[in-house]
C-alpha cells in the first residue's frame, strides 16, 4: 500500500509559468513532509518542507501548501525556469516513528520549456 | 567541504555473486540509511542505522546486508539473494534530533550481468 501518492508522473511548464506539483497521503500520523529534486545519476537534494502545525512554508520561489483535512501538499513553483526541470519527490514522516524514517511517493518529473 | 560519497558510482556485477556498495559521511552524522530506486518508483528503504553497531530493516530488507562498525561508513552488500537487485542505490545520513532532512550521496548504479 502506498502511503504517499504523487498520481501525476509527468508536468510540463513553460518557463515562467507556475508549476504546481502534488502529493497525497494517507497516513494520519506523518506530521512532517519534505520536497526533493533528483536530476539524474544524482542523490536528491532537499528543496522544502512543511510541518503539520502549518499550512504554508515559502522559500523563494517555492512555496509548498499543506492541507491536512485533505491529506494533501503541493508544492507550487514560480516563475518556473529550465533548471528546474528534473524529477520531484514528496516524501513524508511521523516523529512518533523514532527512526525518522521518509516514506516517498514515486516522483514527478517536470519538464519547464524555454 | 562536507558530505557523502558513494562508490562506485557504476557497478556491474555477475549473477550469483555478492557486492559491496560503499558509503563514507563526513558531516558527523548519526544516522544512516540505504534507499533503492527503480524506474517509475519512489525511494524504498531497506536499511537504517540510527547508531554505531545497530541498525534495523526497512521495507525491502530481504537478500542485503550492512554493517556499521564506524559512525562515518555504512558499507551495503547485495546478496545472491536478491532477485532482481539491478537498480539505482541511494546512501543518506540525518543529524539525529535535528531535523528531518536527509542528505543523500549521489547514488551507485548497479548492474546485474
Amino acid at each position: 500500500d502506498q502511503q504517499v501518492k504523487q498520481n501525476s508522473p509527468s508536468l510540463s511548464v513553460q518557463e515562467g509559468r507556475i508549476s504546481i506539483l502534488n502529493c497525497d497521503y494517507t497516513n494520519s500520523m506523518f506530521d512532517y513532509f519534505l520536497w526533493y529534486k533528483k536530476y539524474p545519476a544524482e542523490g536528491p537534494t532537499f528543496l522544502i518542507s512543511i510541518s503539520s502545525i502549518k499550512d504554508k512554508n515559502e522559500d523563494g520561489r517555492f512555496t509548498v501548501f499543506l492541507n491536512k483535512s485533505a491529506k494533501h501538499l503541493s508544492l507550487h513553483i514560480v516563475p518556473s525556469q529550465p533548471g528546474d526541470s528534473a524529477v520531484y519527490f514528496c516524501a513524508a514522516s511521523h516523529s512518533g516513528a523514532g527512526s525518522y524514517q521518509l516514506t516517498f511517493g514515486k516522483g514527478t518529473k517536470l519538464s519547464v520549456i524555454p | 567541504d562536507g558530505g557523502i560519497t558513494q562508490s562506485p558510482k557504476y557497478l556491474f556485477r555477475k549473477e550469483g555473486q555478492n557486492v559491496t556498495l560503499s558509503c563514507e559521511q563526513n558531516l558527523n552524522h548519526d544516522a544512516m540509511y540505504w534507499y533503492r530506486q527503480d524506474p517509475g518508483q519512489g525511494l524504498r528503504l531497506i536499511y537504517y542505522s540510527q547508531i554505531v553497531n545497530d541498525f534495523q530493516k526497512g521495507d525491502i530488507a530481504e537478500g542485503y546486508s550492512v554493517s556499521r562498525e564506524k559512525k562515518e561508513s555504512f558499507p551495503l552488500t547485495v546478496t545472491s539473494a536478491q532477485k532482481n537487485p539491478t537498480a539505482f542505490y541511494l546512501c543518506a545520513s540525518r543529524i539525529t534530533g535535528v531535523s528531518y532532512g536527509y542528505t543523500f550521496g549521489s547514488g551507485t548504479r548497479l548492474t546485474v550481468v
